[in-house]
């Protein structure tokens, strides 16, 4: 059983289109967060939920929007797509808020902005 | 000076010898510390958590933290080539929203 799963796993798609990237977990975890990995590896956080709340929003440019409809799932839509959109998005889950707990990650999506 | 700091690599050892991986921090009341492996092309994956003064062994690894330096190791015995990887260190920063702040990687390559 995958325990955080995005989808998709790719997503190759033209500037300034629009476009979702889903997030669900089964941990029963109580946090979840969207990380940017770029191509220099490092891997900054975006968003943080808690209980379907926002917790966290980093500098993040507004084309960015989280959703969580329930403490399970986190999805990120993403308007006006830039070529510096371009990099692998992380999804992750911990049982508590707050940095103290370890973080499951997601498999990633690999976004690709031509 | 960065929250998290590692040597970028890449960090070179022989099939069977010990490596040997270092990490900073900066905030001086950070209480969790979390070694991650993450391989080419895929996602982090927390090999060791480590949240007292001292060592903590599990299987080959082990991390080392001293707090007082503001330093967390992991050491990786009988290195091997599938050991060979980004190694990323990450440690809560406290502010008004609590976060896990990752260092940049150390890249790992061991030569059979």
């Amino acid at each position: 059983d995958t325990a955080v799963s995005q989808t998709p796993k790719y997503l190759v798609t033209q500037m300034g289109n629009d476009k979702s990237i889903k997030c669900e977990q089964n941990l029963g975890h109580d946090t979840m967060y969207w990380y940017k990995q770029d191509s220099k590896k490092f891997l900054k956080i975006m968003f943080s939920y808690n209980n379907k709340e926002l917790i966290i929003n980093e500098t993040v440019p507004n084309r960015f929007s989280p959703k969580s409809p329930d403490k399970a799932h986190l999805n990120l839509h993403i308007n006006s797509l830039e070529l510096g959109d371009s990099a692998v998005y992380f999804c992750a889950s911990s049982q508590e808020t707050g940095g103290n707990q370890p973080q499951h990650f997601g498999d990633g999506t690999r976004l690709s902005i031509l | 000076q960065k929250e998290v700091e590692q040597n970028s690599g890449p960090l070179s050892v022989p099939e069977g010898a010990i490596a040997s991986l270092n990490c900073t921090y900066s905030d001086r009341v950070s209480q969790s510390f979390f070694w991650y492996r993450q391989y080419s092309g895929k996602s982090p994956e927390l090999i060791m958590s480590i949240y007292s003064n001292g060592d903590k062994e599990d299987g080959r690894f082990t991390a080392q933290l001293n707090k007082a330096s503001q330093y967390v190791s992991l050491l990786i015995r009988d290195s091997q080539p599938s050991d060979s990887a980004t190694y990323l260190c990450a440690a809560p920063r406290r502010g008004a929203t609590n976060k896990l702040i990752f260092g940049t990687g150390t890249l790992l390559a061991v030569q059979p």
